[in-house]
């Protein structure tokens, strides 16, 4: 089954504390993107990868770092979490970037910082 | 920088009720997308719009590319429990990433 899987589900943790929330697809796309979403402000991106090797900035990226190593893997990555960070995040895929071909999203995960 | 506005930002109808919300931006795009959120899970895109002017219907739901290129409608027809969550305008210009709106929330009373 095409999908992208995230993990994990729901991860509390403190404040300071590196954490990685894993990202796969196994549809070989090109482009990958986390998004973040909060009540009121819809998604906002955070980072996204037109292909292996190549990362850049979205929205929001304070905070974050990414890699794509592989095609199929996008982790994100929070150095030293603060509470601002707690959200629901989402990782998405499509054949490539823009509008020309509809991103697939994980099911997303929920982070809280303490 | 471009500013998109969604609205409603929450809508709560009886079932079978007819549903509007609509995105208007500053800027000029080239498509038009609408996804929706079900509840506990990540969006799906359920339209694309490609064409000032164009109106596609899928089933229940009619979006429209607004003529000026800075605005879209989606419109729910005879509303059913399923159609709960939450809805997102996202359009973007050839290549670049897409922007989206901040989401309208249905709730349905069965």
């Amino acid at each position: 089954e095409a999908q992208v899987t995230q993990n994990p589900r729901y991860l509390i943790t403190v404040t300071g504390k590196k954490l990685t929330v894993t990202c796969s697809q196994n549809m070989n796309h090109e482009y990958m993107s986390w998004y973040r979403q909060d009540p009121g402000l819809g998604l906002r991106q955070i980072y996204y990868s037109m292909n292996v090797e190549v990362t850049d900035k979205g929205d929001v990226p304070e905070g974050y770092k990414v890699s794509r190593k592989e095609k199929r893997n996008f982790p994100l990555i929070l150095e030293s979490p603060s509470p601002n960070q707690t959200s629901l995040y989402f990782c998405a895929s499509s054949l490539v970037g823009g509008a020309g071909s509809p991103l697939h999203f994980g099911n997303g995960t929920r982070l809280t910082v303490t | 920088g471009q500013q998109l506005n969604q609205s409603p930002q929450s809508m709560f109808i009886q079932e079978g009720e007819d549903v509007s919300m609509n995105c208007t931006s500053s800027s000029i795009f080239n498509t038009w997308l609408w996804y929706k959120q079900d509840p506990g899970e990540g969006p799906v895109l359920l339209i694309a719009l490609y064409k000032a002017g164009e109106l596609t219907s899928n089933g229940r739901l009619t979006a429209q590319f607004g003529i000026t290129r800075k605005d879209s409608f989606l419109n729910i027809s005879a509303s059913i429990p399923s159609d709960v969550g939450i809805y997102f305008c996202a359009p973007a210009t050839g290549a670049q990433k897409l922007v989206f709106g901040q989401g309208t929330r249905l709730t349905i009373n069965p």
